[in-house]
């Protein structure tokens, strides 16, 4: 099982809908996750984290965690042709000092 | 703040040869990470420093990849000889610390020929 787990995509929604990007960890100590946006030859951004289990709602982004299922997602609404980008989790290892490990991340194209 | 600087920006080099990837941290940060991206495997990383030690080398490929931290605003990532699965993008990010989010320079893109 990979550490960071993120289905590849593509994800293709339509300009308006909800975009919803999945991601599992292996490692139960992590306490912190994060949320990255990366477009087409650019460095990744942060635009999320979270890490209380529950949702955190910033604008249009919402971010949810259940840690007993190991699972963290982010919801995009009304999702906007901007939006198109590849969307990284992270998860930091505890038991290995921290090091920040990513998924594979999950490709977005919303459709105007 | 200028965020994490990355040089050089493109390096295009002969299989062989040294490159030297360098990297300037956000001040008071003290974690840096090195990470390499490929269409294929994704963002890996590299090696983990925090206060200028070494963490975590396990995802430096082979021994042809060497990093420093001499100190707080200065690292390197230097490959010896340079092979073309090198190619790559390079990425530094640093980070106040554990459980924090990292921010990340504009990295390196690395062809080697």
């Amino acid at each position: 099982q990979k550490e960071v787990e993120q289905n590849s995509g593509p994800l293709s929604v339509p300009e308006g809908a909800i975009a919803s990007l999945n991601c599992t960890y292996s490692d139960r100590g992590s306490q912190s996750f994060f949320w990255y946006r990366q477009y087409s030859g650019k460095s990744p951004e942060l635009i999320m984290f979270i890490y209380s289990n529950g949702d955190k709602e910033d604008g249009r982004f919402t971010a949810q965690l259940n840690k007993a299922s190991q699972y963290v997602s982010l919801l995009i609404r009304d999702s906007q042709p901007s939006d198109s980008a590849t969307y990284l989790c992270a998860a930091p290892r505890q038991n290995q000092g921290g090091k920040l490990i990513f998924g594979q991340g999950t490709e977005l194209s919303v459709k105007p | 703040d200028a965020g994490v600087i990355q040089s050089p920006r493109h390096e295009v080099t002969e299989m062989g040869q040294e490159v030297t990837l360098r990297c300037k941290p956000i001040s008071g940060h003290n974690s840096l990470f090195w990470y390499r991206q490929t269409m294929m495997r994704g963002l890996e990383l590299l090696i983990y420093f925090n206060n200028n030690v070494p963490i975590d080398d396990s995802g430096m490929p082979e021994d042809r990849f060497s990093a420093k931290m001499p100190n707080a605003s200065f690292s390197t990532l230097k490959i010896q000889p340079s092979e073309p699965r090198d190619s790559a993008v390079y990425f530094c990010a640093s980070s106040l610390g554990r459980n924090t989010e990292a921010f990340f320079g504009q990295g390196t893109r690395l062809t080697v020929v």
